[in-house]
C-alpha cells in the first residue's frame, strides 16, 4: 500500500536551473496538494488540484507551476530554481471536498531541494 | 483568513508523563481537524481526524477532543515514551472556498528517558 509517493527524495539544483517533482498517489483521490515547509514557517500551500483536469494557486505559487497529469499524479516544476526555493516540498492528496467532513489528508515523504 | 496556533513550540518531558498538546483556530467554521506527526527529515503521518460534529477521537494512547465554538483541540497523549519524540502538527479543513487545510507551525515533542 504505497500512499503518496514523491520522487525524488533528494536534489541539489545550480540557480537557473528547472526541475520538476513528481507525485503520484494510488488511494483515488480526487485533490491533490504541493506545500513546502521551511523552518519557522510552517506548512504553505503552493498549488492544489481539487479534481483531475484543474489547478488553482495557493499560498506561494511564484515561481512555480503545476500539472495534473493525471488523476494519480501531479508534478511541480520550478523553471529557473533560485535560493529561496530551498525547501522541503510534500505532496498530498485526500477524497476532496465531496465528502468534506471525513476528508483525510495523506503525505508523502517529503523532497529535500537545495538551490545553489 | 483562517489562522491556526500551536502552544508551546517545543515542550520536553520524562518518560511515563501525560502530556497536553494545544491547537488554536480563529475560524469555528470548520469541516474537521487533523492531528499529524512528524519525525525528523520524514514526511506527515495522519494520527488522528475529528468531524466537526465529534467531541474526541481516540488511537491507542492518544486522545484528541475538538471545542469548536471555542475554536481549540487539545492532543493527549498518555504515559508517553521516547518514541513519540517527534512533531505533532494539528490542520483545520475550513468551511467555504476550497476547503484546503490549514496548518500550526507544530509542537517539537522531546520524550526523555
Amino acid at each position: 500500500n504505497a500512499g503518496v509517493t514523491q520522487t525524488p527524495k533528494f536534489q541539489v539544483l545550480k540557480t537557473g536551473q528547472s526541475m520538476t517533482l513528481q507525485c503520484a498517489q494510488d488511494m483515488n483521490h480526487n485533490s491533490m496538494y504541493w506545500y513546502r515547509q521551511d523552518p519557522g514557517m510552517g506548512l504553505r500551500l503552493i498549488y492544489y488540484s481539487a479534481s483531475e483536469g484543474t489547478t488553482d494557486k495557493g499560498e506561494v505559487p511564484n515561481g512555480y507551476n503545476v500539472s495534473r497529469l493525471n488523476k494519480r499524479e501531479f508534478s511541480l516544476r520550478l523553471e529557473s530554481a533560485a535560493p529561496s526555493q530551498t525547501s522541503v516540498y510534500f505532496c498530498a492528496s485526500d477524497t476532496g471536498t465531496a465528502w468534506a467532513m471525513n476528508t483525510e489528508a495523506f503525505f508523502g515523504q517529503g523532497t529535500r531541494l537545495t538551490v545553489v | 483568513k483562517q489562522e491556526v496556533t500551536q502552544i508551546p513550540a517545543a515542550l520536553s518531558v520524562p518518560e511515563g508523563e501525560n502530556l497536553v498538546l494545544n491547537c488554536s483556530f480563529t475560524d469555528s467554521a470548520i469541516y474537521n481537524l487533523q492531528w499529524f506527526r512528524q519525525d525528523p527529515g520524514k514526511g506527515l503521518t495522519s494520527l488522528l481526524l475529528i468531524q466537526s460534529s465529534q467531541r474526541e477521537q481516540t488511537s491507542g494512547r492518544l486522545n484528541a477532543s475538538l471545542d469548536k465554538s471555542s475554536g481549540r483541540s487539545t492532543l493527549y497523549i498518555a504515559a508517553s515514551q521516547p518514541g513519540d519524540s517527534a512533531t505533532y502538527l494539528c490542520a483545520v479543513r475550513t468551511q467555504g472556498g476550497s476547503e484546503k487545510l490549514v496548518f500550526g507551525k507544530g509542537t517539537k515533542l522531546t520524550v526523555n528517558p
